[in-house]
């Protein structure tokens, strides 16, 4: 079975631009969470998704969005780039009934400059 | 969710076996302890979780206290390639979301 898959894995912006990452989740899996990491915050929640609805969102600023297609696949967009905005963007699906297992991907590097 | 405290860094020789403790002193009832561990530029990667009772798997295995404020992950045999940032986790089994609040970790450097 395919692991989560997250395109592309690396990506260069400037300050202002906006960015689209994608993620394919695990065949079967419905939900589909995001995560920014970086060295000062590590690892935090952005948004998470099941069945194309957004039910849970973490303290990010409204320029950080994201939705699920009906295969699940899942994109989030970063409008107004800022230099902070530069992460490590960690997509993570989960089968139902197994309990919050989260299966990650091995993210996208974003470097804004 | 409860909160955990984990040592910053650790140091364990090759082959030997790895401790890792988690304190989650406020943890509730219907609170499990969840194990990942993130090696170096990759995702995160589940390793193992528990309610109560001690559980092993291929990967590990994790003892919690009786009391539940604390556990330790085991791994039996360390190799190189368990060099990562170990992290605990304690949240509701199941429920309305899947979020996961990361601490800290622990940086657990196997050495040859």
């Amino acid at each position: 079975k395919a692991g989560v898959t997250q395109t592309p894995r690396y990506l260069i912006k400037t300050r202002g631009q906006q960015v689209t990452l994608s993620c394919s989740p695990i065949s079967g899996h419905r939900s589909v969470s995001w995560y920014q990491q970086t060295p000062g915050q590590g690892l935090q929640f952005l948004f998470e998704y099941f069945s194309e609805t957004q039910r849970n969102k973490g303290n990010f600023p409204g320029r950080f969005s994201g939705r699920q297609f009906s295969n699940s696949r899942s994109e989030m967009n970063v409008s107004t780039l800022e230099l902070g905005d530069s992460a490590l963007y960690l997509c993570a699906s989960n089968p139902a009934g197994e309990g919050n297992i989260q299966y990650f991907g091995a993210g996208t590097r974003l470097s804004v400059l | 969710d409860a909160k955990t405290t984990q040592p910053t860094s650790m140091d364990c020789a090759e082959g030997r076996a790895a401790n890792l403790p988690c304190n989650h002193s406020t943890i509730s009832g219907n609170e499990y302890v969840y194990w990942y561990r993130q090696i170096h530029s990759q995702g995160p990667q589940y390793i193992i979780h528990g309610l109560k009772n001690n559980e092993t798997n291929e990967m590990a295995s994790l003892i919690i206290t009786e009391d539940r404020k604390s556990s330790t992950l085991i791994l039996p045999h360390a190799t190189l390639r368990d060099t990562a940032v170990y992290y605990c986790i304690v949240r509701p089994y199941g429920g309305a979301t899947n979020k996961l609040i990361f601490g800290t970790g622990t940086l657990l450097a196997v050495q040859p």
